[in-house]
């Protein structure tokens, strides 16, 4: 069956540096999803991805992220100089079409120390 | 804003219970409701989806929409230890690519 795969499993990076989150979305999918979970808290959007450009994002997702789908597989998620605060597990999922069941990838823990 | 909200729990059942597991939202617009499973440390694994109002079975899940007041519900029969998780709803409107998830509901199936 197919999946979405993402890497790597755990991340850890000191404050301020660059990190790039990896996911393999599933193939025939058209639609690419980030989402956050800090510890204990909520799954959080963060954005979507279609046809090659944001469809839409939170507030969360300041200048300090950026996602692309370099090969058209691929899809990432940069964030440019890491804070303590995002230190959480970081969710790949994607979807066939607009509005239909997503499916999640194992997630990336990330570590900021 | 638009909401998800649910009962953070523990919700304990008895194995072999109905587990009921509770869902609100507050955007009238939302077309699509979603339950996911999520084990500690884990990503959240789709159980069900659900567009219509009524319910919807599948094995020993049932889950029930009510657009009129805003309701989604999921019912997990004979409840069993290895159903013992967070329960994740998360609703989209229609037209609109974010889904929003609740905070979850966790879940305890004593035996």
């Amino acid at each position: 069956e197919p999946e979405v795969t993402q890497t790597p499993s755990h991340q850890v990076t000191q404050m301020g540096q660059e990190v790039i989150l990896r996911c393999v979305p599933i193939s025939n999918h058209l639609y690419f999803y980030w989402y956050r979970q800090i510890l204990g808290q909520k799954v959080e959007f963060l954005v979507s991805f279609y046809n090659n450009e944001i469809s839409e994002k939170s507030e969360i997702f300041d200048d300090q992220f950026s996602v692309e789908r370099p090969d058209g597989s691929n899809f990432t998620l940069k964030i440019r100089s890491t804070k303590l605060e995002d230190s959480a597990m970081y969710f790949c999922a994607s979807i066939p079409g607009q509005g239909y069941e997503q499916y999640f990838g194992p997630g990336t823990r990330l570590t900021v120390t | 804003q638009k909401e998800v909200e649910q009962n953070s729990g523990p919700l304990s059942v008895p194995e072999g219970a109905i587990a009921s597991l509770n869902c609100t939202y507050s955007d009238r617009g939302s077309q699509s409701f979603f339950w996911y499973r999520q084990y500690s440390g884990k990503s959240p694994e789709l159980i069900m989806f659900i567009y219509s109002n009524g319910d919807k079975e599948d094995g020993r899940f049932t889950a029930q929409l009510n657009k009129a007041s805003q309701y989604v519900s999921l019912l997990i029969r004979d409840s069993q230890p290895s159903d013992s998780a967070t329960y994740l709803c998360a609703g989209i409107t229609s037209g609109t690519y974010k889904y929003i998830f609740g905070t979850g509901t966790r879940l305890k199936v004593l035996a």
